[in-house]
């Protein structure tokens, strides 16, 4: 059964460390999108990969976040220094690139940040 | 403002129950879809609806697209506990590659 993995599941880090999250998309889907879910923003898409090549990472604030595809079976997603604002979840997701209208994006459980 | 706007917010329901909820817009989608997340997971993809006035069936949700695809709507016969969660609406934007997610329908169905 495949599925998007992410690691770590949990993440409690103080204001001004490094948080690094890491998905793994499933095997063979070449489209990769980091989203950030929260109670009062909802779901918000941070970064879309294609084939590796970020597409649009509009949604990521610039100065701190990153978000790289270092091969087809990792994607990160980085936050150097992190902030309170940004606890949330965090969610990658994964697709074939091949829906046509609108593809199905296959989310993995999230990682669950906490900045103190 | 909103592109997709969900009602309502929250629902708190008996197991046995029905229950619609909605997604609206002012803008046309080429397509839209519906996700449930459950507690601590990730959403996961119900349906797919490309047709104005198309009706779709799974089990026992019901989705419909409205006729000028502007609006959609989910209906849940007879909900049971495991109904329990989070119902997202989801449309491409206008340049047709990021998905944007309405804020949900928090659905509790008590046994």
């Amino acid at each position: 059964d495949a599925r998007v993995t992410q690691t770590p599941r949990h993440k409690v880090t103080e204001m001004g460390q490094e948080v690094t999250m890491r998905c793994q998309p499933i095997l063979g889907h070449n489209t990769v999108f980091w989203y950030r879910q929260t109670m009062m923003q909802g779901l918000e898409l941070l970064a879309y990969f294609r084939n590796r090549a970020p597409l649009d990472d509009s949604g990521m604030p610039k100065d701190r976040f990153s978000a790289e595809m270092p091969d087809a079976t990792l994607a990160t997603l980085k936050i150097q220094p992190s902030e309170p604002r940004d606890s949330a979840v965090y969610f990658c997701a994964s697709g074939s690139g091949t829906g046509g209208n609108q593809e199905t994006q296959y989310f993995g459980p999230g990682t669950r940040l906490l900045v103190l | 403002t909103q592109l997709l706007e969900q009602s309502p917010q929250f629902l708190s329901i008996q197991e046995g129950e029905n229950l619609t909820v909605y997604c609206n817009s002012s803008s046309v989608f080429s397509s839209l879809q519906w996700y449930r997340q459950e507690p601590g997971e990730g959403p996961v993809l119900l349906v797919t609806v490309v047709t104005g006035g198309e009706v779709k069936k799974l089990k026992r949700l019901t989705f419909q697209f409205g006729d000028a695809r502007k609006d959609s709507s989910l209906h849940i016969t007879a909900a049971q506990p495991g109904d329990t969660g989070l119902y997202l609406c989801a449309v491409l934007n206008t340049g047709g590659f990021k998905t944007i997610f309405g804020a949900g329908t928090r659905l509790f169905v008590k046994a």
